[in-house]
């Protein structure tokens, strides 16, 4: 199976921050990345495709970037809207795998 | 718009069974790969499984820590999808999403709670 690896795990960050999350692959994946936004009792969030491809509806501020191991998902300028969970998974192979999640706090 | 609606979440007793359901709308469901995923309480997301649509096969794939005890299925004359869980372990627990696509997953269902209790 593939390992995703994300860092950091947690982050604190103030509005209007540029955050960035990194996430590592344990063997080449193309760009067969996604990211998703997780909150608490809310449906799951698809942000980015194909590492750097923007889900219809995602603000302009959220990017993808990176290839074959190595991945970034970038929030340009942090929205309290944005505080939440983020994962990122890969479509490689099968099993899908999922990073172990990034969660933005409030600083 | 795009729905899908999880339920048949609840509690169970380590051993025992219990089925859930996920209810499309908004897409032509029956062209879908479907898929199962679940997040424990304070952990990750994991992948649980996927069904294929039945004209690429119809074919099921498992997570390892499910397989021979869960069971996906789908019934396309009602746009439904299903999750039969068997020989609970007290590590199902988690909220089970259902979700859609090839690779990329989107859009997702706000997830059903399972909790197996020993």
């Amino acid at each position: 199976d593939i390992q995703m690896t994300q860092s950091p795990s947690s982050l604190s960050a103030s509005v209007g921050d540029r955050v960035t999350i990194t996430c590592r692959a344990s063997q080449h994946i193309s760009s067969w990345l996604a990211w998703y936004q997780l909150k608490p009792e809310k449906a799951p969030k698809s942000l980015i495709y194909a590492a750097s491809s923007l889900q219809s509806g995602v603000p302009s501020r959220f990017s993808g970037s990176g290839s074959g191991t190595e991945f970034t998902l970038t929030i340009s300028s942090l929205q309290p809207e944005d505080f939440a969970t983020y994962y990122c998974q890969q479509y490689n192979s099968f099993p899908l795998t999922f990073g172990g999640g990034t969660k933005v706090e409030i600083k | 718009e795009v729905k899908l609606v999880e339920s048949g979440g609840g509690l169970v007793k380590s051993g025992g069974s219990l089925r859930l359901s996920c209810a499309a709308s908004g897409f032509t469901f029956s062209d879908a790969w479907m898929t199962w995923v679940r997040q424990a309480p304070g952990k990750g997301l994991e992948w649980v499984g996927r069904i294929k649509s039945k004209t690429d096969g119809g074919t099921t794939d498992y997570a390892a820590p499910v397989k021979g005890r869960f069971t996906i299925s789908r019934d396309d004359s009602k746009n439904t999808l299903f999750l039969q869980m068997s020989s609970l372990k007290t590590e199902d627990t988690a909220v089970y999403y259902c979700t859609t696509g090839f690779g990329e997953l989107y859009p997702w269902g706000q997830g059903t709670l399972v909790t197996v209790s020993s």
